[in-house]
């Protein structure tokens, strides 16, 4: 069983939608929580993060994190073309240099 | 640059042969990550550094793949007797690794490395 498991989609909206990415993990010591956006041919670059469990908000961007679950997920609202990209989780046990794990990845198209 | 810098951005070599995979990080970050990822998946963890000290080589796959980052700046990943297998993007990433930033890793362009 991998530590992080992400659906890898690929997920087709059309734009405006709502979108809902999510990651479920098995290690109970993961504290941070991340969501990257990763564009073809590029790096991951970190779009969000949460510490611990509960919510945040970022413009369009929603994070929200149920440990007693062990479920993360990331929702887009009003989600635009330029969304489209692969969106990974990663999760890391703490800050100051420990590993960050990451999911397999979400293809996401959005479609004008 | 500002940026994270692997070198070289495409490497083609012969089953057998070594390869060098060099990634120079952001001024003053601390931590150095080396991950995998294959095309259609997330990073695979190899192996990180904090400084010069290597932290966990958990990832690394086998005895070919080797890390290192003797000066706590620039490191080389290296592996030996290449196989098709081992063909992938090496990713480098790093992060500053202070007590108020998460985990923020920077990433590299990385390196495409195909083994013929």
């Amino acid at each position: 069983q991998k530590e992080v498991e992400q659906d890898p989609g690929p997920l087709s909206v059309p734009e405006g939608a709502i979108v809902s990415l999510n990651c479920t993990y098995s290690n109970s010591a993961f504290q941070y929580f991340m969501w990257y956006r990763q564009y073809s041919r590029k790096g991951p670059e970190l779009l969000m993060y949460t510490y611990s469990s509960g919510n945040k908000e970022d413009g369009r961007f929603t994070a929200q994190v149920d440990k007693s679950s062990k479920y993360i997920s990331l929702f887009i609202r009003d989600s635009q073309p330029s969304d489209s990209a692969t969106y990974l989780c990663a999760m890391s046990a703490n800050t100051g240099g420990f590993k960050t794990i990451f999911g397999a990845g979400t293809r996401l198209f959005v479609k004008a | 640059g500002a940026g994270v810098s692997q070198s070289p951005r495409y490497k083609v070599t012969k089953r057998g042969q070594d390869v060098a995979l060099r990634c120079d990080p952001i001024s003053g970050h601390v931590s150095l990550y080396w991950y995998r990822q294959a095309l259609g998946q997330g990073p695979e963890f190899l192996t990180y550094f904090n400084y010069e000290a290597q932290q966990d080589k958990s990832g690394l796959p086998n005895d070919r793949f080797s890390a290192e980052r003797p000066e706590g700046s620039i490191s080389t990943l290296t592996i030996q007797r290449t196989e098709q297998r081992d063909s992938a993007m090496y990713r480098c990433a790093s992060s500053l690794a202070s007590p108020d930033s998460p985990e923020k890793l920077f990433f590299g362009s990385g390196t495409q490395l195909s083994v013929l």
